[in-house]
């Protein structure tokens, strides 16, 4: 069955950056890509970029480009997301989703990433 | 950008009600439009895709409907294990925008 697990909760400083892991399991790894969505505290769903990991393609939030680096092991079967330049309103729990096309069709656990000084 | 709109962002029905949820698009998205559950302290699961096809495992009370701009989310009879918030989002090309979610509870 899919799995994907995150890596764990993160405190992180203004200005600092921060890498989130997903490590996916149950498919075919290349055959798929992933999708990032982050939610902060009491919020909706925000989505931040996809990323191929057939050939490393990638989209992104317009507002986060710049900041935001996706990219894929596929030796691990482990995608990344890497952000910089962190601000507090970039406290949120972010979530990798396997993307079927563009759908996210399933979700890892989520990761805490908090920003205070 | 497209932008996503949901309506009500907020509703409370009876066990046993219909409820629908509308989701609007402020331009045409064929039916490139899927529909996530949130469960309280959940993380997000796909109920539809392509508007209208339920996934695999999702009660058969959960249905879409919709093409172009207007879009709705139909749960036939609510159930208690429905409580939750409920996202649109687009995916006709990128940014893929969510709604910003309805949440639905048991009056």
């Amino acid at each position: 069955q899919v799995h994907l697990v995150q890596s764990g909760a993160e405190v992180k400083k203004p200005g600092a950056s921060v890498k989130v892991s997903c490590k996916a399991s149950g498919y075919i790894f290349t055959n798929y890509g992933f999708s990032w969505v982050r939610q902060a505290p009491g919020q909706g769903l925000e989505w931040m970029g996809w990323i191929s990991a057939y050939n490393g393609n990638t989209n992104s939030e317009p507002k986060l480009q710049g900041r935001i680096t996706l990219t894929t092991d596929s030796s691990t079967s482990t995608a990344y997301m890497e952000l910089r330049g962190l601000r507090s309103d970039d406290t949120a729990v972010y979530y990798c989703a396997r993307a079927s096309g563009l759908i996210a069709d399933y979700w890892g656990q989520g990761t805490l990433v908090t920003v205070s000084s | 950008d497209i932008q996503m709109t949901q309506s009500p962002s907020s509703l409370s029905a009876s066990v046993g009600d219909r409820v629908t949820i509308t989701c609007r698009a402020s331009r045409g998205i064929s039916n490139f439009l899927a529909w996530y559950q949130q469960k309280p302290g959940k993380v997000p699961k796909l109920l539809l895709s392509a508007a209208s096809t339920l996934q695999s495992g999702v009660p058969s009370r959960f249905s879409g409907s919709g093409s172009g701009t207007d879009f709705t989310l139909t749960i036939s009879s609510l159930q208690p294990e429905d409580v939750a918030t409920y996202y649109c989002q687009k995916y006709n090309s990128d940014p893929l925008t969510f709604g910003p979610g309805t949440k639905v509870d048991i009056k």
